[in-house]
């Protein structure tokens, strides 16, 4: 019964590579989001999106590319990996913008 | 001024122990506001909504002053298990999104 699921959980991969993380929602939330913790520990919003529209980029690079096939999935495809990229990736619903956040378990992204 | 400021910490406290939090905020328009929990590798989850009339959940007190910008937590009769680290968040941008703290680390111990 999760409520917000991300995939993998654990991402090893070199430098360079393109790769992907999925996400998905079981709460019939409508807002959708993206963000960063690097090893510092802050938590950084990267995108969010409202019915499959988007509606915050936070000056991520465009090597960053979310999708939003429906409401319930937003994914994350990665560009030619760098090492600045090692962080966990959390996916995070709610019903809207100002409304509590619920957050998948995180995607340890290591980059080689 | 960050948009959301809090004491990184550790706070390192005995069993029992109050302890209390604050977080500042720089936008005078903010509306909603939340503390969260978050366990070491572990994702943030909410731990509580913070009202302007101040609410309880137990043994945490939440409360909002906007006239100085600022919530606070307050954990009574700590336990081991409230060790982790606790995120502000606070509605900026107009309300359309929201921003989290730093975090404050809190340490309970035996």
């Amino acid at each position: 019964d999760t409520a917000v699921s991300q995939t993998p959980k654990y991402l090893v991969t070199q430098m360079g590579n393109d790769k992907s993380i999925k996400c998905e929602q079981n709460l019939g939330h409508d807002t959708m989001y993206w963000y960063k913790q690097d090893s510092k520990k802050f938590l950084k919003i990267m995108f969010s999106y409202n019915n499959k529209e988007l509606i915050i980029n936070e000056t991520v690079p465009n090597r960053f590319s979310p999708k939003s096939p429906d409401k319930a999935h937003l994914n994350l495809h990665i560009n030619s990996l760098e090492l600045g990229d090692s962080a966990v990736y959390f996916c995070a619903s709610s019903h809207t913008v100002d409304q509590p956040q619920h957050f998948g378990d995180g995607t340890r992204l290591s980059i080689l | 001024r960050k948009e959301v400021e809090q004491d990184p910490g550790p706070f390192n406290v005995p069993e029992g122990a109050t302890v209390a939090f604050n977080c500042t905020y720089s936008n005078s328009a903010s509306q909603s506001f939340f503390w969260y929990r978050q366990d070491c590798r572990k994702e943030p989850k909410l731990l509580m909504s913070v009202y302007s009339s101040g609410n309880e959940d137990g043994r945490f007190t939440a409360q909002l002053n906007r006239a100085s910008q600022y919530i606070s937590l307050l954990i009574r009769d700590s336990k081991l298990s409230d060790s982790a680290t606790y995120l502000c968040v606070v509605s900026t941008g107009g309300g359309n999104k929201l921003t989290f703290g730093t975090g404050t680390q809190l340490k309970v111990e035996l």
